[in-house]
């Protein structure tokens, strides 16, 4: 069965802190790994990670795949209270017809004043 | 921009009703999924479509069906509504096999009384 866990399930910063959250997988047919920042409503794509080692960049959002720990970071600097969110990991493996995604039950995000 | 809709932001219904949640994307999307989204469990996979009349079992497939007749909407059928069915949907779509980004849309909570 698939797996995907996130860690830790929620995280209280200050504004300006850096903040590290984790996602850890086991899936079959792996083929993608992507975050998703969910605010009130509909989660929006943040990245999506294919090859280990390399790191995306947007702003101060950063996030790294290691295939070989089954493991991706995503990174927030200088956290502003607009990133108070749930962060969702989620992995993709293709099941012969079309690509799946398994999410993990995401990382709740405050950040304070 | 890519856009989906859902046919209702709130919903409830009373136990054994049939119930539809309808979904429309706009961008021509092959892919179409169903979610549903509860506390510590996160999101996880109704049924997707990978194409007209094509449908996928995801994760939690039990007590519900799908309709895909036309390639901009997807419908999610709850046969007969029970309260362990009270969540929020969010219904989802991607251009095709190797675009894994998908969109969501604003969810539907439905309550089942």
């Amino acid at each position: 069965e698939d797996k995907v866990v996130q860690s830790p399930l929620s995280l209280v910063v200050h504004e300006g802190d850096t903040v590290t959250l984790n996602c850890s997988y086991e899936v079959t047919n792996f083929r993608s790994l992507l975050w998703y920042k969910q605010e009130k409503k509909a989660p929006t794509f943040l990245f999506m990670l294919t090859s280990s080692g390399i790191e995306k960049k947007s702003g101060r959002l950063s996030s790294i795949l290691d295939k070989k720990e089954l493991s991706s970071i995503l990174n927030i600097t200088a956290t502003q209270t607009g990133d108070s969110a749930i962060y969702l990991c989620a992995v993709e493996r293709y099941t012969g017809t079309a690509s799946k995604l398994t999410f993990g039950t995401g990382t709740r995000l405050q950040v304070t004043l | 921009d890519v856009k989906v809709t859902q046919s209702s932001r709130y919903l409830v219904k009373r136990t054994g009703e049939k119930v539809f949640l309808e979904c429309v994307q706009d961008m021509d999307h092959e892919n179409m999924f169903w979610y549903r989204q509860d506390p510590g469990l996160g999101l996880r996979l109704i049924y997707f479509s990978y194409d007209v009349k094509m449908k996928e079992k995801g994760d939690i497939p039990e007590g519900y069906s799908v309709s895909r007749e036309k390639k901009e909407r997807f419908s999610l059928i709850l046969e007969s509504a029970s309260t362990n069915q009270t969540s929020m949907y969010l219904c989802a779509s991607s251009l095709g096999d190797r675009d894994y980004e998908q969109y969501f849309g604003p969810g539907t909570r439905l309550t089942v009384t």
